[in-house]
Order: structure tokens, then C-alpha cells, then sequence
């Protein structure tokens, strides 16, 4: 049982470049989230699944799209990197009604 | 939108102290509280959680309280052991994540020290 899985768990990217950050959960959870950790300034909400078949901006969706490929995936992409895009990007599920989320390694993004 | 403050930004408190970690919410429909350890360069770890038809939650040496008049919830950590040490993040949420995800404090820095 892996868990939350994410690849790549580095990447770094030129400015205009784009990218698809991976995520897959074996833990049958229903929700499914991105979320981007910068120093000093905690976890923020970038999308969120709350079903197969849904996806909801968070607090921070600009420059980002997603796309819920079935239950277990759920894939982040950047379609013209930033600078301000630079930051540590974690992956969570969860199952019943969205308590206990469960976060992946994280894929740490730097884009130059 | 939610808005979640967390005090301090540090803490260092000798081993075998208590430690009490602070949080404020905005939002009054918020309804589920959890708590996450994060060690350096790992992911953020779910320690507790608290829901909103509960006042206090304890699991070993840890608990959490809510008040909700008040709109705060605390982490209290008994007995301090190096293992301890971390950044300590407290999160809101109005339907236990499902519906809006977690709204995140900007973590508390806990420092052991021997």
C-alpha cells in the first residue's frame, strides 16, 4: 500500500516551459487535492477533486490547470512556467467526507 | 474566504516542558480542525484532528481544544521529547475538505531543546 504517490520529485524549468506534476492514490479515497508550500507562508490551496469527475479552483489556481483522470489520478499542469511558480508541490487525498488528508512527497519545482 | 492565524511563528521550550501551539479561524461554519508535523524536507503528517461537536481531543501526549465562541483552537504537547522538533501547521476547514479543500496557518517552528 504506497499511498500518495507523486513524480517527478525534482524539476527544474525554464521560463515559458510547461510541465505536468503527477499524482496517483491506491487508498480508494474519493477527494483529491494540490496544494504549493512556499517558506514562511504555510500550504495553499492551488485544485481540488472532490469526486471523480470534479475539479474546483482553490485560493491560488492561476497559471495552473488540473485534470482528474479516474478515481486514483489526479495531475497538475503548468502550461508557461514562472519564477513565481518556484515552490514545493504536494499531492493529498482523502476518503469520507474529506477528513484526514493524506499528502505525497511533494515535487520540488524550480523554474529559472 | 477562510483565514486561519497561527501563533507563534517559534517555539523553544527545554525537554519534558509542555508546549501550546495557537490558531485563530475566520470562517464561523468552518467544522473540522486537523493538525500536521512536518520534519524537514518531508511531507506534512496528520498528529490529531478535532471536530466542531467536540471541545477537547487528546491522543497520548498530545491534545487539541476548540473553543468555537471564540473561534480558536490550540495544540498542547505534554512531556517534550526531541522527536518533537518540527514545524507544526494547524489547518479549517467548513466540511471536512471535501467541499473546499484545507486552509493552512503559516506553521509554528518548534525548537526541543536538551
Amino acid at each position: 500500500n504506497a499511498g500518495v504517490t507523486q513524480t517527478p520529485k525534482f524539476q527544474v524549468l525554464k521560463t515559458g516551459q510547461s510541465m505536468t506534476l503527477q499524482c496517483a492514490q491506491d487508498m480508494n479515497h474519493n477527494s483529491m487535492y494540490w496544494y504549493r508550500q512556499d517558506p514562511g507562508m504555510g500550504l495553499r490551496l492551488i485544485y481540488y477533486s472532490a469526486s471523480e469527475g470534479t475539479t474546483d479552483k482553490g485560493e491560488v489556481p492561476n497559471g495552473y490547470n488540473v485534470s482528474r483522470l479516474n478515481k486514483r489520478e489526479f495531475s497538475l499542469r503548468l502550461e508557461s512556467a514562472a519564477p513565481s511558480q518556484t515552490s514545493v508541490y504536494f499531492c493529498a487525498s482523502s476518503g469520507h467526507r474529506g477528513y484526514e488528508q493524506y499528502f505525497g512527497p511533494g515535487t520540488r519545482l524550480t523554474v529559472t | 474566504g477562510e483565514n486561519v492565524e497561527q501563533h507563534p511563528s517559534t517555539l523553544s521550550v527545554q525537554e519534558g516542558d509542555s508546549a501550546v501551539i495557537k490558531c485563530t479561524y475566520s470562517d464561523s461554519a468552518s467544522n473540522y480542525f486537523p493538525w500536521y508535523k512536518q520534519e524537514l524536507g518531508k511531507r506534512p503528517q496528520l498528529i490529531i484532528d478535532i471536530r466542531s461537536n467536540v471541545g477537547e481531543k487528546k491522543d497520548q501526549r498530545i491534545a487539541v481544544t476548540l473553543n468555537k465562541t471564540a473561534k480558536h483552537f490550540s495544540l498542547h504537547i505534554t512531556e517534550t521529547q526531541p522527536e518533537d522538533s518540527a514545524v507544526y501547521f494547524c489547518a479549517a476547514s467548513r466540511s471536512g475538505g471535501g467541499a473546499d479543500g484545507l486552509t493552512f496557518g503559516k506553521g509554528t517552528h518548534l525548537i526541543i531543546q536538551p
